[in-house]
């Protein structure tokens, strides 16, 4: 149980250009979802917390009309990347939980890169 | 205000040998711990987490972290390392906030 899957697990495009990457809960109902992004070799950092039906809340620094995180159900997230440019290329990986404070199970991860 | 301090971006055991892999946390409320295993190009697996029961708690593929308040520590052990356990390791805080924290992560090398 709790699975979580990431679509597309990989992605390029070109600079300029929109990208929407999918999070979904396969097995549980998420009430909360969470998108990360990971740069090479280091730590994952928050980007935004999203719940079912309401606005997400962004990481400081993480500009929202860039990264537009929709949660229209309890069980799927997405986050569009819009007019994507070079240094938006890295590792996006989603996470989604039950409750407050459990666990929260990660998806694949979506590379995105972005020429 | 959580934060988590991984000791060591870089250990490397041989096969068979003790890991040990720490993890120092801060947290102004009780905090639920947790450690996380990354494997290259993929997302991260739980290897177990703690929320105030047992101190000592066991997590999958063998591993186990013991809970130490007076030290703030919450170190990750295996008896006997596998060349399998080859990977990125994250030790994170969750508190009163519902974030987790994460580390900066330790990579492990096992050693033939």
């Amino acid at each position: 149980g709790a699975v979580v899957s990431q679509h597309p697990s990989r992605v390029i495009c070109k600079s300029g250009t929109s990208v929407k990457i999918e999070c979904r809960s396969l097995d549980f109902q998420a009430t909360t979802m969470f998108w990360y992004r990971q740069f090479p070799k280091q730590s994952l950092m928050l980007m935004a917390t999203s719940n079912e039906g309401s606005k997400a809340t962004y990481e400081q620094g993480v500009e929202k009309d860039k990264f537009l995180i929709n949660h229209a159900s309890l069980t799927l997230s997405t986050l569009t990347v819009t007019s994507a440019h070079p240094e938006d290329s890295s590792f996006y990986i989603c996470s989604a939980r039950v409750g407050t404070r459990e666990t929260q199970y990660f998806g694949p991860g979506t590379r995105l890169l972005v020429l | 205000a959580q934060s988590v301090t991984q000791l060591g971006s870089h250990v490397s055991v041989s096969e068979g040998a003790l890991v040990l892999l720490r993890c120092n946390y801060s947290s102004s409320v009780p905090p639920y711990l947790f450690w996380y295993v990354q494997y290259p190009n993929q997302g991260l697996q739980l290897l177990l987490k703690y929320t105030s029961a047992a101190t000592l708690v066991k997590g999958i593929n063998g591993f186990e972290a013991e809970f130490k308040k007076s030290e703030t520590s919450f170190h990750l052990t295996k008896p006997s390392a596998h060349m399998s356990d080859a990977a990125e390791y994250f030790c994170a805080v969750s508190g009163g906030d519902d974030k987790i924290i994460f580390g900066k992560g330790t990579r492990l090398h096992i050693l033939p």
